[in-house]
């Protein structure tokens, strides 16, 4: 029950913004958007979470649409330790969060 | 990356065996997880800790049991293990509060034989 679309795969060139998508239907109204990343062989890494409205970090922007259905995961300028598989995830903020790992995209940044 | 600390990195052992995995943090975190990794299962969540000595399963949970008799460690036990149990294993903690982030340890690879 990851409850979230993702393609399977990306590649984006050096340099450039790597925008990823993630499809959430049917998210509820207490419930958060998260990124993680997992670089070959390591543990996930957080990113960035938002409810509904834009953020922004040292390491990504995270775009929500009005309806909350859709979100869109930019690195602003990919470089080559970005290829990684990317997760987005949804869950309440609240108590244990119990993260739901779906098969995330892998996204590759190519020189 | 929170000191997390996992031991051991890797094992190998036989069926039947049992198997204690420790996830070991510095930070004080409240709650801890354990998560395995298999191709094409992503990660899928063991069982958490939400404070000494309160534990729950998560969705994989058969197999496995864990303690937490301090803040800092976590345990996963195989009873008896298995070829199926053959996997990655990590540990996750996250701060209590209005904490978001979950923070991963480096993983230990387990091959049952």
């Amino acid at each position: 029950d990851a409850k979230t679309t993702q393609p399977t795969s990306m590649d984006c060139a050096e340099g450039r913004a790597a925008n990823l998508p993630c499809n959430h239907s049917t998210i509820s109204g207490n419930e958060y958007v998260y990124w993680y990343r997992q670089i070959h062989s390591q543990g996930p890494q957080y990113i960035i979470h938002g409810l509904k409205n834009n953020e922004t970090n040292e390491m990504a922007s995270l775009i929500i649409t009005e309806d909350r259905k859709s979100s869109t995961l930019i690195l602003p300028h990919a470089t080559l330790r970005d290829t990684a598989v990317y997760y987005c995830i949804v869950r309440p903020s609240q108590g244990a969060q119990k993260l739901v790992f779906g098969q995330g995209t892998r996204l590759t940044i190519n020189p | 990356d929170a000191g997390i600390t996992q031991s051991p990195r890797h094992k190998v052992t036989e069926t039947g065996t049992p198997v204690t995995l420790r996830c070991h943090q510095t930070e004080n975190h409240r709650y801890m997880y354990w998560y395995r990794q298999d191709p094409g299962h992503g990660l899928r969540l063991i069982h958490y800790s939400y404070g000494v000595k309160d534990t729950d399963k998560g969705e994989v949970s058969d197999g496995y049991s864990v303690s937490r008799s301090k803040t800092e460690d976590f345990l996963l036990t195989l009873e008896s293990a298995t070829s199926s149990q053959t996997s990655v294993y990590f540990c996750a903690t996250r701060g209590a509060g209005g904490t978001y982030e979950q923070y991963f340890g480096p993983g230990t690879r387990l091959t049952v034989t």
